[in-house]
């Protein structure tokens, strides 16, 4: 399995444009989330899914973002319009478990917003 | 809640050096534990792991004890490597049922 697989690496992009992030977890696992990654805030759990249905989003920072989980294969995080406090790495980790300690993470999203 | 605090980096050691960081959680439940390592540029990979109090994990010469009495976890290793130098976090689940919660991260440097 190649594991994890996020796209883009890297985005630039400007203020107020939208941004969509995208995630292909492992075959057969059946939790995926996303994490936010910044120096001050550190790792922040954002959302996540259990057999592609959201569980809890209560870490979704505001409406300007969404989430969506249409098959087992993909999942997408979306910013609009995006702000330049957005600016973080954004992690993609798919799991068979909550917790376990099986997550396995993606490598990630740097997201610029100028 | 449950939360995990890390002490504050960066850690700055010499190759050989004794690596200790220090890690210590509230949680309700019986919490699983964890420690994750991130090199630059990449996605967070599991370290180690202990689910019960008294439990030690150990991977790649690191080990981690878990201690319900004192409620921590911390990371050690008898001899660092230049290649040791990345991110390290600690993490818990509460009952093995609600996401990993991660402390905010240690940074090691380690130099020749």
């Amino acid at each position: 399995d190649a594991g994890v697989i996020q796209s883009p690496r890297h985005e630039v992009t400007e203020m107020g444009q939208e941004v969509t992030l995208r995630c292909k977890p492992i075959s057969g696992h059946d939790y995926l989330f996303w994490y936010r990654q910044t120096m001050m805030r550190g790792l922040e759990l954002l959302i996540y899914f259990n057999n592609n249905v959201p569980i809890d989003d209560s870490g979704m920072p505001e409406d300007r973002f969404s989430a969506k989980m249409p098959n087992a294969s993909f999942s997408t995080l979306k910013i609009q319009p995006s702000e330049p406090r957005d600016s973080a790495v954004y992690f993609c980790a798919s799991s068979q478990t909550t917790g376990g300690g099986g997550y396995t993470f993606g490598s990630g999203t740097r997201l610029t917003v100028v | 809640g449950n939360s995990v605090t890390q002490m504050e980096g960066p850690v700055t050691l010499s190759e050989e050096a004794f690596l200790t960081i220090n890690c210590t959680y509230t949680a309700t439940g019986y919490p699983s534990l964890f420690w994750y390592v991130q090199y630059p540029g990449e996605g967070l990979q599991l370290l180690l792991k202990a689910t019960k109090a008294d439990d030690k994990g150990s991977n790649k010469g690191f080990e981690a004890t878990y201690r319900k009495e004192t409620t921590s976890f911390h990371l050690e290793k008898g001899s660092v490597q230049v290649s040791d130098s990345a991110v390290y976090f600690c993490a818990l689940t509460s009952s093995g049922n609600t996401p990993l919660v991660f402390g905010k991260g240690t940074r090691l440097s380690v130099i020749a």
